[in-house]
């Protein structure tokens, strides 16, 4: 089984709002992914947790902030976002990162529209 | 630095036509390539990918790619396309050490009847 879930499908939020955005994975995999993407772009990488530490963040503005409680679950928490920030935001999650060659399984994405 | 070109923006072919889906890197050392699918609205799906050895990959859903080094190419290929095959493709290549994948631009395919 190589799925990676999102919730929740859409959500749209106000400039003011928080929110959160959840992902899971249960292959046992120990690095997760946020990307973004825009219409018609392929995906931006935003920031990669490898063993549940932050290794990698894509000079991300700090409107939005990632967590990885446990090694199943990421979250990205969104905070004061602008109508540019809206997308479809993308979870990936890999058996391990950064030292052999790895496959990143992808979730079936988050919908955001900021108003 | 790495980066993959996908020539073709668009692409149409007919039901049951054959396809080739046209993906060029540029990257030092070896690289590990993938073919992602993505349906409108969707994440993506891992269709194939090569990370040595056999240069023909077999993928899901009748789709093949081939790794041609001489090239730096690793052109997509399906010998009779299917309406449900409609969808944006793209192409990724990962590096030796570390997972920040490169994405090419996306090849969308229409499907006519």
């Amino acid at each position: 089984d190589t799925e990676v879930t999102q919730t929740p499908k859409h959500l749209v939020m106000g400039m003011t709002n928080k929110k959160s955005l959840k992902c899971e994975q249960h292959m046992g995999h120990r690095a997760m992914y946020w990307y973004k993407q825009k219409a018609k772009k392929p995906p931006e990488l935003m920031f990669v947790y490898s063993y549940e530490k932050l290794s990698i963040n894509e000079s991300v503005p700090s409107r939005f902030s990632p967590e990885c409680p446990n090694s199943s679950l990421l979250n990205l928490h969104l905070h004061a976002l602008q109508p540019e920030d809206s997308a479809l935001y993308l979870c990936a999650s890999s058996r391990t990162s950064g030292y052999t060659k790895e496959t990143q399984y992808f979730g079936p994405g988050t919908r955001l529209l900021v108003l | 630095a790495q980066s993959v070109t996908q020539p073709d923006i668009h692409i149409t072919v007919s039901e049951g036509a054959s396809l080739e889906l046209r993906c060029n890197y540029s990257y030092g050392a070896t690289p590990y390539l993938f073919w992602y699918v993505q349906s409108p609205g969707q994440g993506l799906q891992l269709l194939l990918k090569y990370f040595s050895g056999d240069t023909l990959v077999q993928g899901i859903k009748g789709f093949e790619a081939e790794f041609k080094r001489s090239q730096s190419s690793f052109n997509l290929r399906k010998p009779s396309v299917h309406w449900s095959d409609a969808a944006e493709y793209f192409c990724a290549v990962g590096p030796e050490y570390g997972n920040k994948l490169v994405f090419g631009a996306g090849t969308i395919l229409r499907v006519k009847s």
